[in-house]
């Protein structure tokens, strides 16, 4: 089946501070989304991007399909932003389920 | 708007005893259902999928079970509970491209 891999697994930052998360899939996707898991667990959605770039706020998103990578930008990073970031993937071949990479785990410190 | 519910938030099981989590869908037809569970703190892990009522695909060989009896209804089983089916619990629904998920219900196996 498809593999998702995320970079880096960890990443602690100060307040203020960019971050570029990564991720990269092994086959053609007609489904990518990222989500930020909080503290308690709630699963948010965030991007729904199988191709392109999005903004949304302080995020944007950006897919580039032809290569198989996904890259998440968080600007002015604020503690609020700490939690552990997933990207999804669903393949052509995927009967119409999300697999997930393993996470990136952010911690902004004030 | 379409929300999702699940329920128990919480719960403590002993080993042996049976499991019955259930998730509702609400302002949506027909959608895609999904049971996963996270075990470690991150990375999900797909168990069950339906289509359909009635139409559940499993992903994990384990004692878990699901079934679909209405179209917005899921509901996740096991006759009895082992140590390792501690986790939390996520729902999920999805109706043409996004997929959303519930808030979760986090199970302690003592």
């Amino acid at each position: 089946g498809i593999q998702v891999e995320q970079s880096p697994p960890d990443l602690i930052l100060q307040e203020g501070a960019n971050s570029t998360l990564r991720c990269n899939f092994s086959d053609s996707v007609n489904n990518l989304q990222w989500f930020h898991q909080n503290p308690w667990g709630q699963l948010i959605n965030l991007f729904y991007i199988p191709s392109g770039t999005k903004q949304n706020g302080r995020l944007s998103a950006t897919t580039v399909a032809t290569e198989r990578y996904s890259l998440l930008y968080i600007s002015s990073s604020q503690t609020t932003d700490s939690g552990v970031y997933f990207c999804a993937v669903e393949g052509f071949r995927g009967a119409q389920k999300l697999v997930f990479g393993q996470g990136t785990r952010l911690t902004i410190n004030p | 708007s379409q929300t999702i519910h699940q329920w128990p938030a919480t719960l403590v099981q002993p080993v042996g005893s049976p499991l019955s989590l259930e998730c509702t869908v609400e302002g949506t037809s027909n959608p895609n259902l999904y049971w996963y569970r996270q075990a470690a703190g991150r990375g999900l892990q797909l168990l069950f999928y339906s289509v359909g009522i009635g139409q559940i695909s499993s992903e994990v060989p384990q004692n878990l079970s699901a079934s679909r009896p209405q179209d917005r209804q899921f509901i996740l089983s096991s006759k009895k509970l082992l140590l390792s089916d501690s986790g939390f619990y996520l729902c999920a629904w999805k109706v043409g491209g996004e997929q959303y998920f519930g808030p979760g219900t986090r199970l302690t196996v003592t």
